[in-house]
């Protein structure tokens, strides 16, 4: 597609309840980061896919928090079982192979009530 | 953790001037990368310098890096209102993850 395309892009659930949230990058891109970034601060990593796998997943705060990524493709966050902390806006990346810039999608911001 | 730090977290200028943020780390790195944030969403990359690099031009901005003190600065000269957003640095390693600092708000008044 033209750009990264985050669905939903804003999203009300009660606390206790799971979500998930979508990332689909750009064609041709094999690398995918997650992000999210609370009110006023700075964006905390998360996890990060080359392809299909996940080199480095220390950015995920808890057993809560899983992702995955499908056919190189389209990768899912899922949240279990939402805490309140766990409000803030989710923003993924993905950028082409040799290329260290990112383009982020507009981000899902998740409130938890 | 943030690798990143910018400085300072707050600056408001009169539109025509210059704007400089700076960003400190902490470890070596193979790149800097500066990008925008409009209203809490998305970023924009604006441009990235690699460490063997010491100064980029992309336009308006100028952008410097000592690796000797771990420092970047970010320079948009003949600001206009529109620059008004947060600015944050990022660095990375030889992997593709980037860590991003905290931000710098700038606000150009017209």
């Amino acid at each position: 597609g033209a750009g990264v395309s985050q669905s939903p892009s804003n999203k009300v659930t009660e606390k206790g309840k799971d979500v998930e949230l979508r990332c689909d990058p750009i064609s041709g891109h094999t690398a995918l980061y997650w992000y999210r970034q609370s009110l006023g601060q700075g964006l905390e990593f998360l996890i990060y896919f080359q392809g299909n796998s996940a080199p480095d997943k220390s950015g995920l705060p808890s057993d809560r928090f899983s992702a995955e990524r499908t056919g190189g493709s389209v990768s899912t966050l899922t949240i279990q079982r939402t805490q309140q902390e766990d409000s803030a806006v989710y923003l993924c990346a993905s950028s082409p192979p040799g290329n260290y810039g990112y383009t982020f999608g507009s981000g899902t911001r998740l409130t938890v009530v | 953790s943030q690798q990143g730090e910018e400085d300072p977290q707050a600056l408001s200028i009169q539109e025509g001037e210059n704007a400089t943020m700076n960003c400190s780390y902490k470890t070596s790195i193979n790149n800097l990368q500066w990008y925008r944030q409009n209203s809490g969403r998305g970023l924009v990359h604006l441009i990235l310098i690699r460490s063997n690099e010491r100064e980029k031009h992309s336009g308006r901005l100028r952008v410097t890096l000592d690796t000797s003190k771990k420092s970047s600065s970010l320079l948009i000269t003949a600001s206009r209102a529109a620059d008004t957003a947060s600015y944050f640095c990022a660095t990375g390693d030889s992997s593709y993850k980037l860590i991003f600092g905290s931000g710098t708000r700038l606000l150009v008044r017209p």
